[in-house]
This record gives C-alpha cells, sequence and structure tokens, in this order.
C-alpha cells in the first residue's frame, strides 16, 4: 500500500485567486493522479503526472488553469488558477499500487483538498 | 474514451437484506473493474475488484461479477449493515486509467 499526504486539507480562496496543493508519497511511484471531485458527485480525472515529462491532461482540463509539477518519483503539485467558485470541490492525488513496477490496478487516494472558492 | 454508468444513484435496504449495484462499461478494451467505497468526508477505498479473466469474485460479505460480453458488471451485499451505509463507485481501467461511475448512495436502515 502508499501513503499519500496531501495539503492543505482544506482552504477558503477568493476569487481571482490561485491555489497549489501539496501531494507526497511514501514510496517511489511511476504516476501520479490529479482527481476532482465535486460536491456529492464522482471522480473526474484531471490529469496524470509523469515524472520527467508534462502532464497529460483529460478533456475539459487544461494546463494554463491545472499546471502540475512532478518534480521527482515521490512527489506532485497541482495548482488551481484564476479561481471561480466553480472550483469549489475535493481535489484528490491517487497513486497506482504498482510502484516504480507500473500500475498493478488498486488506486490509492490521499485524503483530498477541499476547497471553497468564495 | 470509457464511460462508465452505475445505477442505482440511491439505494436504501434494510439491515440484513442485501444491497445490489450495476454498472456497465463502453470500451471492450477495459480489463480492471474495481469497487471503491467512499464514507462522508474520508477518501474513497477500494473494497474489491475483478479482472477480465474471471466472472466472479467473493470477498466474505461482498462480491462481484463481472459479464464481458454484455458489458457490465455489479456489486452485491449481503447481511447489509449500518457500516455499509455510504457511497459506492464502481470503475473501469484500460491502462492505467480509471473512468469512475457516478457513484450510488447506499443507506442501511437498522
Amino acid at each position: 500500500s502508499a501513503v499519500i499526504s496531501q495539503k492543505p486539507s482544506r482552504d477558503i480562496c477568493q476569487r481571482g485567486t490561485s491555489l497549489t496543493i501539496q501531494c507526497q508519497v511514501d514510496s517511489q511511484v511511476t504516476m501520479m493522479f490529479w482527481y476532482r471531485q465535486q460536491p456529492g458527485q464522482s471522480l473526474t480525472l484531471i490529469a496524470t503526472a509523469n515524472q520527467g515529462s508534462e502532464a497529460t491532461y483529460e478533456s475539459g482540463f487544461v494546463i494554463d488553469k491545472f499546471p502540475i509539477s512532478r518534480p521527482n518519483l515521490t512527489f506532485s503539485t497541482l495548482t488551481v488558477s484564476n479561481m471561480s467558485p466553480e472550483d469549489s470541490s475535493i481535489y484528490l492525488c491517487s497513486v497506482n499500487s504498482g510502484g516504480l513496477r507500473g500500475p498493478t490496478g488498486e488506486l490509492f487516494f490521499g485524503e483530498g483538498s477541499r476547497l471553497t472558492v468564495l | 474514451g470509457e464511460n462508465v454508468e452505475q445505477h442505482p444513484s440511491t439505494l436504501s435496504v434494510q439491515e440484513g437484506d442485501s444491497a445490489v449495484i450495476k454498472c456497465t462499461y463502453s470500451d471492450s478494451a477495459s480489463n480492471y473493474f474495481p469497487w471503491y467505497k467512499q464514507e462522508l468526508g474520508k477518501r474513497p477505498q477500494l473494497i474489491i475488484d475483478i479482472r477480465s479473466n474471471v466472472g466472479e469474485k467473493k470477498d466474505q460479505r461482498i462480491a462481484v461479477t463481472l459479464n464481458k460480453t454484455a458489458k457490465h458488471f455489479s456489486l452485491h451485499i449481503t447481511e447489509t449493515q449500518p457500516e455499509d451505509s455510504a457511497v459506492y463507485f464502481c470503475a473501469g481501467a484500460a491502462g492505467n486509467k480509471l473512468t469512475f461511475g457516478g457513484g450510488t448512495r447506499v443507506l442501511v436502515k437498522p
């Protein structure tokens, strides 16, 4: 299993500002994933963070809005830029159970970062 | 890309009864189907998964069935208990990416 630490756990932000969420894993992993969970909704993949290359974004998500860093095999950040109330969500970092061997299936999730944009 | 549909969106059962949640998927290349349980304010956690080379898997009171031909899979919870109350998500994966269903809010009434 993997232990994932995310911070901040929650924050209240003003419209137009940006916030960076940090994700730290206790072991090296090839891929880290960022999900968004809007209130009462399911989990939607924002992007896959790859170490040493640019993140891969899903349809509907762009780098200018959600820039991602992946400086090493245990850490990633997601920035939510120029926030609006519609960005109020829980943002979850996750990693696959395969570690450096590559994905094997099970996703482990961080506790999430609950953002409220006023 | 993959599309996963989940039904019902809410499910209320009496304690001790069974609960069944059904999902369909669109991508025939999907080969891994996990189920996650999310309690209020908590992170999603894997409760059971199944790969496309098997049709059924069971773990105590939880079982999952998979019909590859029809592209649907189901979660069965028997002898439900109040602690089973949560939101359950199915998902499908082809390769590295998991696509989640819309979720089912399960309420077990004592």
